[in-house]
């Protein structure tokens, strides 16, 4: 069964920095998306980031653009969100999530990992 | 980028009944892409329906989904008590990949 688990998250001061990983297995497919999804406390989804296989298609939520970097290392099966320049709204569990290709919708989450932005 | 409004915010019904849920976009969503998840409290979202009406793996076929271009439905023929969630629809034609702000079923 596929498995996506999370990691990396924490408290983390404004303007301040955090790396999330997500590490994959048991995939049957080779080329498949990563994503990040993120949900405040209470509140609904939303689409962060994501990356194609071979990380030739990369695309960013507005909201994030200029501070969040989504790379992956297929050799080690993990997704990373580098997170600069964290705010208090970027305060959410981050869920990594996997589709077949780009356009396709997201068929494994994570359990997620909590980001808390505050002084 | 496109947006996904869903109706009703929520929906309060009892077990054994009809469950119809709408998702609206703002523009065309080519080819079905539009999928639907669950999600219950304290855990991740699960798949529900891809490309507008396929049930994911494991689904029961009391879920189905209908709709095209603007306008989707999610429906739940008999409610049983661990469908009591909230439910999102999204879209995957284009990135971004919306969406909307969720529909909660609860126990009347």
């Amino acid at each position: 069964e596929v498995q996506l688990v999370e990691s990396g998250g924490g408290l983390v001061q404004p303007a301040g920095s955090l790396r999330l990983s997500c590490t994959a297995s048991a995939f049957t497919s080779d080329e498949y998306a990563l994503h990040w999804v993120r949900q405040a406390p209470g509140k609904g989804l939303e689409w962060v980031s994501g990356i194609s296989w071979d990380s030739g298609t990369i695309d960013y939520a507005d909201s994030v653009k200029g501070r969040f970097t989504i790379s992956r290392d297929n050799a080690k099966n993990s997704l990373y969100l580098q997170m600069n320049s964290l705010r208090a709204d970027d305060t959410a569990f981050y869920y990594c999530a996997k589709s077949s290709g780009w356009y396709y919708e997201f068929d494994s989450w994570g359990q997620g990992t909590l980001v808390t932005v505050s002084s | 980028e496109i947006v996904l409004t869903q109706s009703p915010g929520t929906l309060s019904l009892s077990p054994g009944e009809r469950a119809t849920l709408s998702c609206r976009a703002s523009q065309s969503v080519s080819s079905n892409y539009l999928a639907w998840y669950q999600q219950k409290p304290g855990q991740a979202p699960r798949l529900l329906m891809f490309g507008a009406s396929y049930r994911a793996t494991g689904i029961p076929d009391r879920f189905s989904g209908s709709g095209s271009g603007t306008d989707f439905t999610l429906t739940i023929s008999r409610l049983e008590p661990e469908d009591f969630a909230v439910y999102y629809c999204q879209q995957y034609n284009s990135s971004p990949f919306t969406f909307g702000p969720g529909t909660k079923v609860d126990i009347k």
